[in-house]
């Protein structure tokens, strides 16, 4: 079974530019969670999609959005790119319901780097 | 509000050692709790999650963590370290205020070095 996978690996990009990061889901999972991990500030939740819709967001600017498609595979933007936006970006799907019992598959992240 | 509070940036022990690496949760309501691995340049990988039923979980690679209400706890022990072991290692809590899926609230990470 194909794990949670994203696309690109790595991104270098410079103050001011806007970003999209993909991710595809265990085939299956209705939710998409969005993390960020950035040196010193651990991990942190972005965003969680289910079903086509934004569920929840954590403490992040609107310049940090997304979306889900109906295949549920799901896109990240970020725009007007700071220096602290570079990070690691995971993505982790999991099955619906539950009220958070289901565990999240992560998957490989995707660097970027603004410079 | 949930958080995570994992002692110990750093946990060093020699191959063959007890690994114990602790976790303690805040939360309003009766929690979910996780146990990832991260090794270097690579995601999260699930090594154990309590969802209140046994306080005693078992998970993968050797590793198994104990659920104690009365100390807020979710402690990671292993028995035997192995050199593989070495990683990051990260303390989750879900289960939100609203009883929803939302997002994991993570601890800082602790990062296991074996020494031989």
């Amino acid at each position: 079974e194909a794990g949670v996978t994203q696309s690109p690996t790595h991104l270098i990009k410079t103050r001011g530019q806007q970003v999209t990061l993909r991710c595809s889901p265990i085939s299956g999972h209705t939710s998409v969670y969005w993390y960020q991990q950035a040196l010193g500030l651990g991990l942190q939740f972005l965003l969680w999609y289910d079903e086509g819709e934004e569920r929840n967001r954590g403490n992040f600017p609107p310049r940090f959005s997304g979306r889900q498609f109906p295949n549920y595979s799901s896109e990240l933007n970020v725009n007007a790119l700071e220096l602290e936006d570079s990070a690691l970006y995971l993505c982790a799907s999991s099955l619906p319901g539950s009220g958070g019992a289901n565990e999240q598959f992560f998957g490989p992240g995707t660097r970027l780097t603004v410079l | 509000a949930q958080s995570v509070t994992q002692l110990g940036s750093h946990v060093s022990v020699s191959e063959g050692a007890l690994v114990l690496l602790r976790c303690n949760y805040s939360s309003s309501v009766p929690p979910y709790l996780f146990w990832y691995v991260q090794y270097p340049n690579q995601g999260l990988q699930l090594l154990l999650k309590y969802t209140s039923a046994a306080t005693l979980v078992k998970g993968i690679n050797g590793f198994e963590a104990e659920f104690k209400k009365s100390e807020t706890s979710f402690h990671l022990t292993k028995p035997s370290a192995h050199m593989s072991d070495a990683a990051e290692y990260f303390c989750a809590v879900s289960g939100g205020s609203g009883g929803g899926a939302d997002g994991l609230t993570f601890g800082k990470g602790t990062h296991l070095i074996i020494q031989p």
